[in-house]
């Protein structure tokens, strides 16, 4: 069936450095992919999502790049700062209709020590 | 994500009981989703439906079941045949022009479920 693999599971930076997710997805019509930030206890948030027909998305520190052609998409975090340590899912769409449901890797636990 | 309410915050299943959880949005979505999480296992796929009474299993949908008949509304029951019922469930919605995509899951503030 369709799987997304996300690493590294786990991932410590200092203050300011720059963090990178990366995932893989195996359905070739997958054509929307979200990156979600779960802090303990609480819901998912979107923070950044991007279709197919863009390679690359910023927003501020945020960044999500896209290689259609190797089902590879990959979370850039620059200037990080303490507050952004969380759990982060990256997510591909199952098929391209909207309204599709999603799967989602296993997430990567970041720790940024200050 | 203040328009998807889930209650209770926390439920307590006994063996053997059937137990409902609620998940109700007020954000006009066609599309709403049930998801389980483990820790260190990500977000499952329960049920999903894309329209009022209609709806489609999702990975992991034994021991579960849902009814979709208002589009306000997705509750999820936990039956007894699901074993290992102890996890946290979110409910998600998408659909109808919100947010950048269509595609953009909402997400709830959870339901944890413990059995006793």
């Amino acid at each position: 069936g369709e799987n997304v693999e996300q690493h590294p599971s786990t991932l410590s930076v200092q203050e300011g450095d720059s963090a990178v997710i990366k995932c893989t997805y195996s359905d070739s019509a997958s054509n929307y992919f979200p990156w979600y930030k779960q802090e303990l206890g609480k819901r998912p948030q979107l923070i950044i999502d991007i279709r197919s027909n863009v390679g690359e998305k910023k927003d501020q520190r945020i960044a999500v790049t896209l290689n259609k052609t190797a089902k590879h998409f990959s979370l850039h975090i620059t200037e990080t700062q303490p507050e952004d340590s969380a759990v982060y899912f990256c997510a591909a769409s199952k098929g391209a209709q909207a309204g599709t449901a999603l799967i989602f890797g296993k997430g990567t636990t970041l720790s940024v020590s200050s | 994500d203040g328009g998807i309410t889930q209650s209770p915050k926390y439920l307590f299943r006994k063996e053997g009981q059937n137990v409902t959880l609620s998940c109700e949005q007020n954000l006009n979505h066609d599309a709403m989703y049930w998801y389980r999480q483990d820790p260190g296992q990500g977000l499952r796929l329960i049920y999903y439906s894309q329209i009022v009474n209609d709806f489609q299993k999702g990975d992991i949908a034994e021991g579960y079941s849902v009814s979709r008949e208002k589009k306000e509304s997705f509750p999820l029951t936990v039956t007894s045949a699901q074993k290992n019922p102890t996890a946290f469930y979110l409910c998600a919605s998408n659909g109808g022009g919100s947010g950048s995509f269509g595609e953009t899951q909402y997400f709830g503030p959870g339901t944890r479920l413990l059995v006793l």
